[in-house]
């Protein structure tokens, strides 16, 4: 078990490019979460699979913003047109079948810089 | 509505001093509540958490919670700082599927 693997763990980018976040959950966890952590605020939740399956989505997901977990194994979260208030850490963290976000282990982040 | 709210900014606290973290929350059941710690460079770790039960939780590293209902609060106490508790710590409560943070403390340790 090596834990939430998330790549890269920084992006640096010119606004209105595309950019792909990848996350590897914890082999046997079925469900995967994305938040977004803002400088000197706590993480807000974005979206929520079940297996492959794109369960909920938060209203700060806007329609620039896709996720996908094609397989019900590794997720990726894609942003179009980047723009400078995307600017974040994007965190993500998977739980294991029958549990939910009372069991979440988290990775360590991709942090996006938008110049 | 649902919503967190953690006080403190920053605080500085002594090595070997107590510490308490404040959180209050607003939520229109019964909250499960947790307390994560995030250091620079590394993924949220659960310190402990709150479903049911006794009021007070211990957590890992030393850390306790006590959840009080009448106050709606769930402040997190440790007796004796390290210097490796240095970190940023949110409060967090279940809505759902989804986890609601509060905004965080930043917790500075000197010696």
């Amino acid at each position: 078990d090596t834990g939430v693997s998330q790549d890269p763990r920084h992006k640096i980018t010119k606004r209105g490019q595309n950019v792909t976040f990848r996350c590897d959950p914890i082999s046997e966890h079925n469900r995967l979460y994305w938040y977004r952590q803002t400088l000197g605020q706590g993480p807000e939740f974005l979206t929520y699979f079940q297996n492959e399956a794109q369960l909920e989505k938060s209203r700060l997901l806007s329609d620039r913003f896709s996720a996908e977990r094609p397989k019900g194994s590794f997720s990726t979260l894609e942003i179009q047109r980047t723009e400078q208030g995307d600017s974040a850490m994007y965190l993500c963290a998977s739980s294991p079948p029958g549990s939910g976000a009372n069991v979440l282990t988290f990775g360590a982040g991709s942090r996006l810089t938008v110049l | 509505a649902q919503s967190v709210t953690q006080p403190d900014i920053h605080i500085t606290v002594s090595e070997g001093a107590s510490l308490e973290l404040r959180c209050n929350y607003s939520y229109g059941a019964t909250p499960y509540l947790f307390w994560y710690v995030q250091s620079p460079g590394q993924g949220l770790q659960l310190l402990l958490k709150y479903f049911s039960g006794d009021t007070l939780v211990q957590g890992i590293k030393g850390f306790e919670a006590e959840f009080k209902r009448s106050q709606s609060s769930f402040n997190l106490r440790k007796p004796s700082v390290h210097w490796s508790d240095a970190a940023e710590y949110f409060c967090a409560l279940q809505a759902g599927t989804a986890l609601i943070f509060g905004k965080g403390t930043t917790l500075s340790v000197s010696s």
